[in-house]
């Protein structure tokens, strides 16, 4: 079936706008993960999403990351007022609930660039 | 919180001989042990995964080890070929794959041909 998509692929905003990002999971997928990945660097958890319900967002850097996940299904990662230390790619994960279906299965990712 | 560490950032081989990383961690707690591979460019894809009850799983050219009292887990390539060129991503997770992972910082493995 059709594996994790995310929009828009590449992305550039002028310092101080606002951007979204968005996550399709794959269907059925109750877990829906956000990392940051940095230039060079592995990727760094932001928030987690178990259906609708944000269980953990201790990973986001600032009030200006905002995450949500309305029906369970489609996220949408916001980031205000952008900085160029905003700048990096952002990965969606999602995964199924229990025995082998727990992989961590990733999209390829927006990269946001800050200028 | 967890931590974990990766070795070496970059390794060379020549097609044909075997690579090793190696990671380790800090929290006892974790009890899953992912590698996924990136391409430049793509998106990290699981390669091999390894839970706390087993010391060791293989697939194939490629093998995970896991010593959870010195907290520790390496991955070995057997018979490395120029298409195993990549990133490879080392992490963990308290729980098992449906909760966060801390990677490690990655290892640029090149396969000489």
């Amino acid at each position: 079936g059709a594996g994790v998509s995310q929009s828009p692929r590449y992305k550039v905003a002028k310092r101080g706008q606002d951007v979204a990002l968005r996550c399709d999971p794959i269907s059925g997928h109750v877990s829906l993960f956000w990392y940051q990945q940095a230039l060079g660097q592995g990727p760094e958890f932001l928030t987690y999403f178990q259906n609708e319900a944000q269980l953990d967002k201790s990973g986001l850097p600032s009030d200006r990351f905002f995450a949500e996940r309305p029906e369970g299904s489609v996220s949408t990662l916001k980031i205000q007022r952008t900085q160029q230390e905003d700048s990096a790619v952002y990965l969606c994960a999602s995964c199924g609930t229990s025995g082998s279906t727990d992989t961590q299965y990733f999209g390829p990712g927006t990269r946001l660039t800050v200028l | 919180g967890e931590n974990v560490e990766q070795h070496p950032s970059t390794l060379s081989v020549q097609e044909g001989d075997s690579a090793v990383i190696k990671c380790t961690y800090s929290d006892s707690a974790s009890n899953y042990f992912p590698w996924y591979k990136q391409e430049l460019g793509k998106r990290p894809q699981l390669i091999i995964d390894i839970r706390s009850n087993v010391g060791e799983k293989k697939d194939q050219r490629i093998a995970v080890t896991l010593n959870k009292t010195a907290k520790h887990f390496s991955l070995h390539i057997t018979e490395t070929q120029p298409e195993d060129s990549a990133v490879y991503f080392c992490a963990a997770s308290p729980g098992f794959g449906n909760e966060k992972l801390t990677f490690g910082t990655g290892t640029r493995l090149t396969i000489i041909p």
